[in-house]
């Protein structure tokens, strides 16, 4: 069971270059979401879906866009890098159920120069 | 909106000793979940613990165990015969459910605590 599995794990962009931070589970999770840890701030939410179709934004949601055609698949779009987006991305995912955890991809490293 | 305190920027054990994270938050809500989450240097996210905010009794996972104090609003996690292996952050996570279920994912996270357990 492969569970949440993220690419590429490490990323370096210039400036104003756009790519996109594949998602992919296999637990038939409703909800994924995906995060970005900076130091000292802890993770925080930048879009999330609660199911195919359906999308709405997190905290920090300018500059990324998502998009979600299937239960397994959450790509996050960066449409022009900027060094602020310098980060550690999570993709994550769970089922619909009260209190139900969520389970974690590893993380991509991106760097933006 | 929610929010999760970690006042505990760095911390430091020694093997075998025990250590408690503290974790606070503020909500208006009161059905919701807690977490502990544990970041190794691999990066991976691991569940530690759970905790229902209307069960009274503190959860306990082996060496985790939680005191929970919901109308203090604290969470704080006990790391009871350290290893090694437990060098690693420690995120303190809430989450809570409306009626819509439109708040369904949305994990919010302390800042984290970095433990390092000293042989």
């Amino acid at each position: 069971n492969a569970g949440v599995t993220q690419t590429p794990k490490f990323q370096v962009l210039k400036t104003g270059q756009s790519m996109t931070l594949q998602c992919a589970q296999d637990m038939n999770h409703e909800y994924m979401s995906w995060y970005r840890q900076d130091p000292g701030m802890g993770l925080r939410l930048i879009h999330y879906s609660v199911g195919a179709g359906i999308t709405d934004q997190g905290e920090v949601p300018n500059g990324y866009n998502v998009s979600r055609s299937t239960t397994e698949d959450f790509p996050l779009r960066l449409l022009s890098a900027a060094p602020s987006q310098t980060s550690v991305y999570f993709c994550a995912s769970r089922t619909r159920d009260r209190g139900s955890p969520l389970h974690f991809g590893n993380g991509t490293r991106l760097t933006v120069t | 909106a929610q929010t999760v305190t970690q006042s505990q920027p760095e911390m430091s054990v020694q093997e075998a000793e025990t250590v408690t994270l503290s974790c606070t938050y503020d909500t208006s809500e009161s059905n919701y979940y807690l977490f502990w989450y544990k970041q190794p240097p691999s990066r991976q996210m691991i569940l530690v613990i759970r905790q229902e905010a209307y069960k009274q009794q503190n959860a306990t996972e082996n060496r985790f165990s939680v005191n929970f104090q919901k109308a203090a609003k604290s969470f704080s996690l006990k790391i009871s015969d350290s290893q090694l292996g437990d060098t690693a952050m420690y995120f303190c996570a809430f989450i809570y459910s409306n009626a819509g279920g439109t708040s369904y994912g949305k994990l919010t996270f302390g800042q984290g605590t970095i433990l390092t357990v000293h042989p």
